[in-house]
């Protein structure tokens, strides 16, 4: 059974809306993470997360925000959508941000495109 | 910022052969190194870590070595076999503000030829 789900597996948006992707991690960690995978780009961090607290943010734009409602979620919310916002992104954990046990691991990914 | 040169973008092997990949980094603060394996849509799965003090790390057929002078890491396949074709990441880690922040290898396409 998959320990981090994200949802929807799959996504299509017209330009200009917004759209939140889910991820629950079942691993009892305490830091969670997003990332981006474009055609253009190798895996970007976005951002990290310690304790339901942001930690670390690199993505330039405002558009994108995470959002914690509980430990063993970060939903990232999108708005304004544009096309080049097309891409998979992939959310993650890990039990500290240290990695001293682990390395992060990483859920199946959202597809997002966006007409 | 770090920089993540990997490289081959493209790999094929027999089946049988081995397979090496090879990713140099820049940041001398980089402390954490993992290998991750794509396979077609889906996530990345999480092959091996190592820490800076760890100069080499063996595990079910895979080799990591690291080599913190040249800042260079590497990922060996032993006698490789069709299921290990996917896409391998290097992924480094450093301390301090960067704490937590992975920074990918652009990914080495593995094909292995039966």
């Amino acid at each position: 059974d998959p320990k981090i789900i994200q949802k929807p597996k799959y996504l299509v948006a017209v330009t200009g809306s917004e759209k939140i992707l889910i991820c629950e991690q079942y691993l009892g960690h305490n830091a969670m993470y997003w990332y981006r995978q474009s055609a253009k780009k190798p895996l970007e961090f976005m951002f990290s997360y310690s304790y339901q607290k942001l930690m670390d943010n690199q993505t330039a734009s405002s558009r994108f925000q995470p959002q914690s409602s509980k430990k063993n979620h970060l939903d990232l919310q999108i708005t304004a959508l544009k096309p080049d916002d097309s891409a998979t992104y992939f959310c993650a954990s890990s039990q500290d941000r240290g990695f001293n046990n682990q390395a992060p691991l990483f859920g199946e990914g959202t597809r997002l495109s966006v007409l | 910022g770090e920089q993540v040169e990997q490289r081959p973008p493209h790999l094929s092997v027999r089946e049988g052969d081995s397979a090496i990949i090879i990713c140099t980094y820049t940041d001398s603060a980089t402390a954490y190194f993992s290998w991750y394996k794509q396979e077609a849509g889906a996530g990345l799965q999480l092959l091996m870590s190592v820490l800076s003090n760890v100069d080499r790390k063996e595990e079910q057929g895979l080799t990591v070595l690291l080599n913190k002078k040249d800042k260079r890491l590497s990922l060996n396949l032993t006698a490789a076999h069709p299921g290990d074709s996917a896409v391998y990441f290097c992924a480094v880690s450093a301390v301090g503000s960067a704490l937590g922040r992975l920074h990918f290898g652009a990914g080495t396409q593995l094909i292995v030829i039966p």
